[in-house]
């Protein structure tokens, strides 16, 4: 079936360096993917939506200049914490609708980050 | 911004238990998914309900949707170690598969 890979599962970061995270749909094209943000024994936090071939959609309160959001082809999205600082360690997690109903979405693993 | 509130927030129940997790929204959903998360990993889908009154089964897992598709449950029969987990309920409201989930219920199940 659809999978969707991210990678890495997980990253250890020194604070104020940036960090990328890459969601790939192995066997399908996402024109949309989404980025979410879990902090432990919590829900899932939608940050944004990714687009492939223009901007992210940004939910309030996320800044846009801080998680920065790159979709340049249907199967890869990618998530880049800029400046990174000990609050910004969370579980991130992406998906990406493999059709245009809303039952085919499919999760990534999950990428832990860690800025110590 | 949509919210979903989930209740109860935490459940501890003994093996072979009954248990019932609530999703209440005071919005309209186009579609209601039901999600189970373990630590350290994604969420995995449990079910997708579309249809106001609509009652899906999942071996010991009923589902049901609100008439007014304003609100959900999940029912589990007889409880086992491994409904262990973070359930997440989340609404499609606009059909455009971006999702917005609930406050999770954290289950444990012990022998």
């Amino acid at each position: 079936g659809a999978v969707v890979s991210q990678h890495p599962s997980r990253v250890i970061c020194k604070s104020g360096t940036s960090v990328k995270i890459e969601c790939r749909s192995l066997d399908f094209q996402a024109t949309t993917m989404f980025w979410y943000r879990q902090f432990p024994k919590q829900s899932l936090m939608l940050m944004a939506t990714s687009n492939e071939g223009s901007k992210a959609t940004y939910e309030q309160g996320v800044e846009k200049d801080k998680f920065l959001i790159n979709h340049a082809s249907l199967t890869l999205s990618t998530l880049t914490v800029t400046s990174a600082h000990p609050e910004d360690s969370s579980f991130y997690i992406c998906s990406a609708a493999s059709g245009t109903g809303s039952n085919t979405i499919y999760f990534g693993e999950g990428s832990w980050l860690t800025v110590v | 911004t949509q919210l979903l509130e989930q209740s109860p927030q935490f459940l501890s129940i003994q093996e072979g238990e009954n248990l019932t997790v609530y999703c209440n929204s005071s919005s309209v959903f186009s579609s209601l998914q039901w999600y189970r998360q373990e630590p350290g990993e994604g969420p995995v889908l449990l079910v997708t309900v579309v249809t106001g009154g609509e009652v899906k089964k999942l071996k010991r897992l009923t589902f049901q949707f609100g008439d007014a598709r304003k609100d959900s449950s999940l029912h589990i029969t007889a409880a086992q170690p491994g409904d262990t987990g973070l359930y997440l309920c989340a609404g499609d409201w606009g059909g455009g598969n971006k999702l917005t989930f609930g406050t999770g219920t954290q289950l444990k199940v012990e022998l």
